[in-house]
């Protein structure tokens, strides 16, 4: 079955502890990105990646890292996080681009940071 | 950056029909439409193209105005599926999700 998967789904940790979300696709998408969802916000991009080894600045990209060291793997790592990034996090990715292709989401991660 | 979409929200009868505009202040190459149900992923509706080609949920309809830089998504006939958040969303070199508009189908 062709789909993005997170992991883990919920997660609760304290400030300042580093983390790591996963994100695989198995549908060798060349296009991944990473977005937050917050009430009265929105869904808003951190980072995205146009292939492997290519990553770039979304919208609201600080507090965040990423790689793309393998085409169906791009984690976000949260070196530090903060009360600020509690948050639902979703993976998303596409064939080639967001310009003519969909994107297919993850589940989705609810983090909580104490 | 961030499109803006209307209305806000808006509930309906089931068998109504309803329209959800998306305007961005930014040139639109495209726009996507989803579909988001309370604490679930967004679902893809459809894609509408410069130049007028889309691609999508045949059930739905929409529409592309490049000069304007809107779009507008028209939900006929309402089911009570249809409920949910809709977000459009403008490509460039970033993604850009809209302000949302929370649909309501009511019996």
């Amino acid at each position: 079955e062709a789909q993005v998967t997170q992991n883990p789904r919920y997660l609760i940790t304290v400030t300042g502890k580093k983390l790591t979300v996963t994100c695989s696709q198995n549908m060798n998408h060349e296009y991944m990105s990473w977005y937050r969802q917050d009430p009265g916000l929105g869904l808003r991009q951190i980072y995205y990646s146009m292939n492997v080894e290519v990553t770039d600045k979304g919208d609201v990209p600080e507090g965040y890292k990423v790689s793309r060291k393998e085409k169906r793997n791009f984690p976000l790592i949260l070196e530090s996080p903060s009360p600020n990034q509690t948050s639902l996090y979703f993976c998303a990715s596409s064939s080639s681009g967001t310009w003519g292709e969909t994107q297919y989401f993850g589940p989705g991660t609810r983090l909580l940071v104490l | 950056q961030q499109p803006v979409q209307s209305p806000q929200a808006v509930i309906l009868r089931e068998g109504e029909d309803a329209v959800i505009n998306c305007s961005s202040s930014k040139a639109l190459y495209s726009v996507h439409w989803y579909r988001q149900k309370h604490g679930e992923a967004p679902v893809f509706l459809m894609i509408l193209l410069k130049g007028g080609e889309q691609k999508g949920h045949e059930k739905i309809s929409a529409s592309f105005n490049e000069k304007k830089q809107q779009s507008s998504l028209y939900l006929t006939a309402s089911q009570l599926s249809y409920s949910g958040t809709y977000f459009c969303g403008t490509t460039g070199n970033q993604f850009y999700f809209g302000t949302g508009t929370s649909l309501t189908v009511i019996p």
